[in-house]
C-alpha cells in the first residue's frame, strides 16, 4: 500500500525543470509532498485533495489526478536550494493515516 | 512558540535493552504517528494515533510499543524484540481538517537517531 515514486533520482543543472510522480493503488482522498535534507525533519510543500486540485507556489506547483490516483510535483527553474529528497504521502480518507512513498533524491549543480 | 519535540537527538543502546524515544507536541493535535527511516529509505509507518488511549500498528510495528495516555505525549519503545533497531526514528502529529473539503500537514520533530552498540 505503499505509493510508487518514480524517478528514484534525478540530477539537474540550475534553471532547469523536473517532474516527480507518485502513484498509489489505493484509491486517494489526498496527497502530501514534502521536502528532506540530509539528517533533517520532512519540509511540508503542499497538500492536495481529491477534485484534480492543482496547486503552488513560488515555482512548485503539483497536481493530483483522483481517477488515476496520481500526483505529480513539478519544479520550475530549478534552484540550487531544491537539493534533497522529495516524498509523497497519501491519505485513504479522511483525517487517516499518512503512508509515504519511497523518496525521489534530486541534487541541484551549478 | 507550537511544535513538535523529540528526545534525545541520538541514543545509543546496547543489545537486548528497552530504549523509549520521547515526542511531545503543543499543537493541540489528535493524531500522531511513529515513522521510521534507514539511510536511503522512505519514511516507514510503525504506530500512530488518532485520540488518546488509542493506538494503531502500522507497517512494521514488530518490536515497538506505544502509549498515547495523554493527547500531547506519543512515547515510543524500541524492544529487544526488534532485531536491527539501528535507524532515524520521526515523530508526526496532525491537526483535523477543518471542513470536508480540507486537509492540514504533518508536522515532525526534528528526529531521533538511534544506534545499537
Amino acid at each position: 500500500q505503499q505509493p510508487v515514486q518514480s524517478p528514484q533520482a534525478v540530477i539537474l543543472r540550475e534553471g532547469e525543470d523536473a517532474v516527480i510522480n507518485c502513484s498509489s493503488s489505493k484509491a486517494l482522498y489526498s496527497v502530501h509532498w514534502y521536502r528532506q535534507k540530509h539528517g533533517e525533519a520532512p519540509v511540508f510543500l503542499m497538500i492536495l485533495l481529491k477534485g484534480g486540485e492543482q496547486k503552488g507556489h513560488d515555482k512548485i506547483s503539483a497536481s493530483f489526478n483522483e481517477k488515476k490516483q496520481q500526483s505529480s510535483l513539478y519544479l520550475t527553474a530549478s534552484q540550487l536550494s531544491y537539493s534533497g529528497t522529495y516524498f509523497c504521502g497519501t491519505e485513504s480518507a479522511s483525517y487517516d493515516k499518512v503512508i509515504f512513498g519511497p523518496g525521489t533524491s534530486l541534487s541541484v549543480i551549478p | 512558540d507550537g511544535g513538535i519535540t523529540q528526545s534525545p537527538k541520538y541514543l545509543f543502546r546496547k543489545e537486548g535493552q528497552n530504549v523509549t524515544l520521547s515526542c511531545e507536541q503543543n499543537l493541540n493535535h489528535d493524531a500522531m504517528y511513529w515513522y521510521r527511516q534507514d539511510p536511503g529509505q522512505g519514511l516507514r509507518l510503525i504506530y500512530y494515533s488518532q485520540i488518546v488511549n488509542d493506538f494503531q500498528k502500522g507497517d512494521i510495528a514488530e518490536g515497538y510499543s506505544v502509549s498515547r495516555e495523554k493527547k500531547e505525549s506519543f512515547p515510543l519503545t524500541v524492544t529487544s524484540a526488534q532485531k536491527n533497531p539501528t535507524a532515524f526514528y520521526l515523530c508526526a502529529s496532525k491537526g483535523p481538517a477543518e471542513t470536508a473539503k480540507s486537509n492540514t500537514e504533518a508536522f515532525f520533530g526534528q528526529g531521533t537517531r538511534l544506534t545499537v552498540v
